[in-house]
């Protein structure tokens, strides 16, 4: 799998938008991009992840870049609730690797603070 | 529907002693993991399986085991646990592998002296 870097932390204010960057300049033609977050030691949760075309749920925004070798994670109005660990993951998909079984790489992501 | 209960929450052992560390899915995934964490870092394989029956070696395996007798269930064991076992232990259950949204338990904090 591809490696990733991201900032060690980030601040942002309550309220606005958050913008999570991710570098994955080795990622090849059938990785995706996934998020997960990391609440104080709670178990991570699953955020969004992509392909190519930009994604939009109800948690988040994932934009990536046209080469694809980075992508920034939009919380468009972060609440205080959002303080996390944020983990940019990049994996095969499943039709590729026969299941993606052999589960996922995580790094020491980035501990995102939102300032009241 | 809990998704992935993980028991016991907590636990202290002494160096030498034995423990099973249970995860449950009531979301009939095919894959289950466990997972280590140390602090400051990120989680790190155990151990997996890709269905009832079998297991895999993660990327940290050495003084674990793990069964997979029941689709639901993935037991993490310690035959003899030391001082560099001290972690919080992560159980995650997927439906086709890695390749789609995983679901994690909320941990087990183990601490051996």
């Amino acid at each position: 799998d591809a490696k990733t870097t991201q900032p060690p932390s980030m601040d942002c204010a309550e309220g606005r938008a958050a913008n999570l960057p991710c570098n994955h300049s080795t990622i090849s033609g059938n990785e995706y991009v996934y998020w997960y977050r990391q609440i104080h030691s709670q178990g991570p949760q699953y955020i969004i992840h992509g392909l190519k075309n930009n994604e939009t749920n109800e948690m988040a925004s994932l934009i990536i870049t046209e080469d694809r070798k980075s992508s920034t994670l939009i919380l468009p109005h972060a609440t205080l609730r959002d303080t996390a660990v944020y983990y940019c993951i990049v994996r095969v998909a499943p039709m590729y690797s026969g299941g993606g079984a052999d589960g996922l790489t995580f790094g020491k992501g980035t501990h995102l603070i939102i300032q009241p | 529907n809990a998704g992935v209960t993980q028991t016991p929450k907590f636990r202290v052992l002494k160096t030498g002693q034995s423990m099973t560390l249970l995860c449950a899915q009531d979301m009939n995934h095919e894959y289950m993991y466990w997972y280590r964490q140390d602090p400051g870092m990120g989680l790190r394989l155990i151990h997996y399986s890709v269905g009832e029956g079998t297991t895999a070696k993660g990327e940290v395996p050495d003084g674990y085991n793990v069964s997979r007798l029941k689709k639901q269930n993935f037991l993490l064991g310690l035959e003899s646990a030391a001082p560099s076992q001290t972690s919080v232990y992560f159980c995650a259950s997927t439906e086709q592998g890695a390749g789609t949204e995983a679901f994690f338990g909320q941990g087990t904090r183990l601490t051996v002296v």
